[in-house]
């Protein structure tokens, strides 16, 4: 079954507002990938927070790691129309060749 | 420079044809992998090379079949393709097996009709 499940699987926002997606995923795990897939194109990686890392930025991002529940918040912060796009979290398997299991994605919509 | 290419980009073609997809990467990564998007945007990984070798073999129906003539090529060959193969695949890298980040291709999306 499916590794992780992401919430809200969607959301739409204003321009400057910022935006919240969770995570949770059912094995341990070394790290946690988020991803970006504009419409029609390929994945994009954004960031990766380590097992022992609780909280990451990048830019604009905000990631939080919580490995107790199990979870992962990506914040996107003074969110821009460019913004618009599905966004995946996904854990990396070691013992299985590091294949990415992926979630759901959320499809985040900024409406200028 | 295109870090991660696949060709072609999109594919139509009936059922029963028999049709492949390439990958480059010139990242000088050693693992590659072929992951495949549902009409619902889900993603769920299907073969996985290392250095040539294949580490991932999901389940997938024999009809897929990949191949890697070296560690920058992962090929993707489809025999007898069915009305469910349609989907985008997307190929992607990364530097060893593991957990590393990896990094994805453009995708090719594939019209059984």
């Amino acid at each position: 079954s499916q590794q992780g499940e992401e919430d809200p699987q969607a959301l739409s926002i204003q321009e400057g507002e910022n935006a919240t997606m969770n995570c949770s995923y059912k094995t341990s795990i070394n790290n946690l990938q988020w991803y970006r897939q504009n419409s029609g194109r390929g994945l994009v990686h954004l960031i990766l927070i380590r097992s022992n890392e609780r909280e990451k930025h990048s830019g604009r991002l905000r990631v939080t790691l919580d490995t107790s529940k199990k979870s992962s918040s990506l914040l996107i912060t003074a969110s821009r129309a460019a913004d618009t796009a599905s966004y995946f979290c996904a854990t990396p398997l070691y013992n299985q060749g590091g294949k990415l299991i992926f979630g759901q994605g959320t499809e985040l919509s900024v409406k200028p | 420079d295109t870090a991660v290419s696949q060709t072609p980009k999109y594919l139509v073609t009936q059922m029963g044809n028999d049709k492949s997809i390439k990958c480059e990467q010139n990242l000088g990564h050693d693992t590659m992998y072929w992951y495949k998007q549902d009409s619902k945007k889900f993603l769920k990984i299907m073969f996985s090379y290392n250095n040539k070798e294949l580490i991932i073999n999901e389940t997938v129906p024999n009809r897929f079949s990949p191949k890697s003539p070296d560690k920058a090529h992962l090929n993707l060959h489809i025999n007898s393709l069915e009305l469910g193969d349609s989907a985008v695949y997307f190929c992607a890298s990364s530097q060893d097996r593991g957990v590393w980040t990896q990094y994805f291709g453009p995708g090719t999306r594939l019209l059984v009709l």
